[in-house]
């Protein structure tokens, strides 16, 4: 199975900086028809996961182009340009690659 | 507007069993794999099942497997999990989210708790 580790697991941030989380992979996530299925969640204190980004680097509908996904293979970045309040809670990455599918364990994004 | 609405939790003592279902609307059901998604209180989110969109092909999580039973009924855009011989670790909030890869419609979940 595919194991994503998330670091840092805590970050505090001051708001207006920036911020940046990694998953790494125990796998390659590349599909055998050459796209990576990488997406990134975000869930904010007592509401449902939303998704920001999937695909690795496509920014969802209505998510602020202060994030951003990068990453290749095995690596894989998200980053905020300049943290906002709104920002904070646990953000997961999730491989939709292979099966079974696989979380990282949660970054908690808080404000200092 | 898409929306994704479980129901059915409750509290199920070790052993029981218990459906959960999901009904969807605001796109057309039988063109989109479902998943269902738990995160226990206070952890991170697990993935437990998908179900094709025409229902041929289902996967489970390793945790469930040989206990859970996801299925779908396009007629009532309703997905379901039919949950048995649960344990004290099924205790969770249980998620339906849209998609093969996508996870792009998640409802608000439906807690599911497992005690004597």
């Amino acid at each position: 199975d595919i194991v994503l580790t998330q670091s840092p697991l805590s970050l505090p941030v001051t708001l207006g900086q920036p911020a940046s989380i990694s998953c790494r992979s125990s796998q390659s996530l590349v599909h055998s028809n050459g796209n990576i299925y990488l997406n990134w969640f975000l869930q904010r204190p007592g509401q449902s996961p939303r998704r920001l980004i999937y695909e690795v680097s496509k920014r969802d509908s209505g998510v602020p182009d202060r994030f951003s996904g990068s990453g290749s293979g095995t690596d894989f970045t998200l980053k905020i340009s300049r943290v906002e309040a709104e920002d904070i809670g646990v953000y997961y990455c999730m491989q939709v690659t292979h099966w079974p599918r696989s979380f990282g364990q949660g970054t908690k994004l808080e404000i200092e | 507007e898409v929306q994704v609405v479980e129901s059915g939790g409750g509290l199920v003592q070790p052993g029981g069993s218990l459906r959960l279902s999901c009904a969807a609307s605001g796109f057309t059901f039988g063109d989109y794999a479902m998943n269902w998604v738990r995160q226990a209180p206070g952890k991170g989110l697990e993935w437990v099942s998908l179900i094709s969109g025409g229902g041929g092909d289902l996967y489970y999580a390793e945790s469930v497997k040989g206990r859970f039973i996801i299925s779908r009924d396009s007629a009532r855009n309703s997905l379901y999990l039919q949950m048995n011989s649960v344990r004290v670790e099924d205790t969770a909030v249980y998620y339906c989210a849209r998609g093969t890869t996508e996870l792009d419609f998640w409802g608000r979940g439906t807690l599911v708790t497992v005690s004597s």
